[in-house]
């Protein structure tokens, strides 16, 4: 399966930290994205790192991307309370590269 | 503002009785997409539309079923829905420019089967 596994699972900080989630997947890749979810809402997307990228910058996120170990991390920094929410990556493979797999997500709280 | 809506947000049927689940787009996007998401999992694509071509996942049941009149609508049908197919319901559309696939979500509808 190309599903990605994401780690960890369930990540709690204080207000202000650092928050770093990270991504492995198993087969090559046209592309790889973050997304954050609210609970109970749709899927937003926050980034895309090509397969040809190794790091990429957006405010306080930056995420990297290691093709030859198949993995990527996505960094929140300077973190805050309104950052709590699931946070899923997501592959599109080279053939196909219309369709996303998610992974299973990381379930980050922001403690005040 | 640009953007994917569905209908309706919360929806209860029956064990058995068809249920339609709606969504809409004012992005234009060639790309819609079905997902199924329950509780503390991932998304699970269920089929999607590359403009009127569909395509629908190997392991999606035949319960299943999707609708693509235009551009801008898309619907999910459920013909005898199982307890097991309570779950939150996300439609998502994507432009696919220069091969790029980043993907615009709605809010999801949230289905009940009692």
């Amino acid at each position: 399966s190309q599903q990605g596994e994401e780690d960890p699972q369930a990540l709690s900080i204080q207000e202000g930290e650092n928050a770093t989630m990270n991504c492995s997947y198993k087969t090559s890749i046209n592309n790889l994205q973050w997304y954050r979810q609210n609970s109970g809402r749709g899927l937003v997307h926050l980034i895309l790192i090509r397969s040809n990228e190794r790091e990429k910058h957006s405010g306080r996120l930056r995420v990297t991307l290691d093709t030859s170990k198949k993995s990527s991390s996505l960094l929140i920094t300077a973190s805050r309370a309104a950052d709590t929410a699931s946070y899923f990556c997501a592959t599109a493979l080279i053939q196909g590269a219309q369709k996303l797999v998610f992974g299973q997500g990381t379930r980050l709280t922001i403690n005040p | 503002d640009a953007m994917v809506i569905q209908n309706p947000r919360y929806q209860v049927t029956q064990f058995g009785k068809p249920v339609t689940l709606s969504c809409s787009q004012t992005l234009n996007h060639n790309v819609m997409y079905w997902y199924q998401q329950k509780s503390s999992q991932a998304p699970k694509l269920l089929f999607h539309y590359y403009d009127k071509d569909f395509n629908n996942e190997a392991d999606t049941p035949d319960n299943f079923q999707s609708r693509r009149p235009n551009t801008s609508f898309c619907f999910l049908d459920i013909r005898s829905p199982g307890l097991g197919d309570a779950a939150m319901y996300l439609c998502a559309t994507s432009a696919l420019r220069g091969g790029y696939n980043e993907q615009f979500f709605g809010p999801g509808t949230r289905l009940t089967v009692l």
